[in-house]
């Protein structure tokens, strides 16, 4: 069965607004996720990792006040995309590790007009 | 920074033919992971390899980690179209789990009838 949920699965958005995605690790109880990005056509990029109770990490060239992470849950991290533009349409992507085996959730289609 | 060189990113065979998809790196991993991704949906996990050397099978795909874990191949037997779709190789940096993963460009594969 599914190991991570995301909601909503697709949302539109105004330009300028900010937009807020969900992941719930359904079983487990999940002190780092992961957030990745995946723009069409292309593979997917590692954009920060989600620590539970503490700052999320992010990746060279992701702009840490524009994708906020909040990870307040052992089962529930957010990401908020803050002043959307249409450049950060994208399929965005969580993921958690369980053992040695990383499972995503089913992905937020973000459209920004 | 690692990367994995994925290949190739196109194919297109026909029904009954083999195929071997090669994810390559300078860099060690401590794990290699295979998933296929349908449009629109996050990738699903196919095999995670964490030997050096190490084969596994799953029905008529084969996947092989090198003996200094730094490359991958997954072999299809008789591909069918049902195996179309987007594959995906992603190595982890650590064995910790506390890492996000890197991700080949994918290999986009179609089987024709």
């Amino acid at each position: 069965g599914a190991v991570v949920s995301q909601h909503p699965s697709r949302v539109i958005c105004k330009s300028g607004t900010s937009v807020k995605i969900e992941c719930r690790s359904l079983d487990f109880q999940a002190t780092t996720m992961f957030w990745y990005r995946q723009f069409p056509k292309q593979s997917l990029m590692l954009m920060a990792t989600s620590n539970e109770g503490s700052k999320a990490t992010y990746e060279q060239g992701v702009e840490k006040d524009k994708f906020l992470i909040n990870h307040a849950s052992l089962t529930l991290s957010t990401l908020t995309v803050t002043s959307a533009h249409p450049e950060d349409s994208s399929f965005y992507i969580c993921s958690l590790n369980r053992g040695k085996t990383q499972y995503f959730g089913p992905g937020t289609r973000l459209l920004v007009l | 920074t690692q990367l994995l060189e994925q290949s190739p990113q196109f194919l297109s065979i026909q029904e009954g033919e083999n195929l071997t998809v090669y994810c390559n790196s300078s860099s060690v991993f401590s794990s290699l992971q295979w998933y296929r991704q349908e449009p629109g949906e996050g990738p699903v996990l196919l095999v995670t390899v964490v030997t050096g050397g190490e084969v596994k099978k799953l029905k008529r795909l084969t996947f092989q980690f090198g003996d200094a874990r730094k490359d991958s191949s997954l072999h299809i037997t008789a591909a069918q179209p049902g195996d179309t779709g987007l594959y995906l190789c992603a190595g982890a940096r650590s064995g910790g789990g506390a890492d996000g993963l890197t991700f080949g460009k994918g290999t986009h594969l179609i089987i024709q009838p």
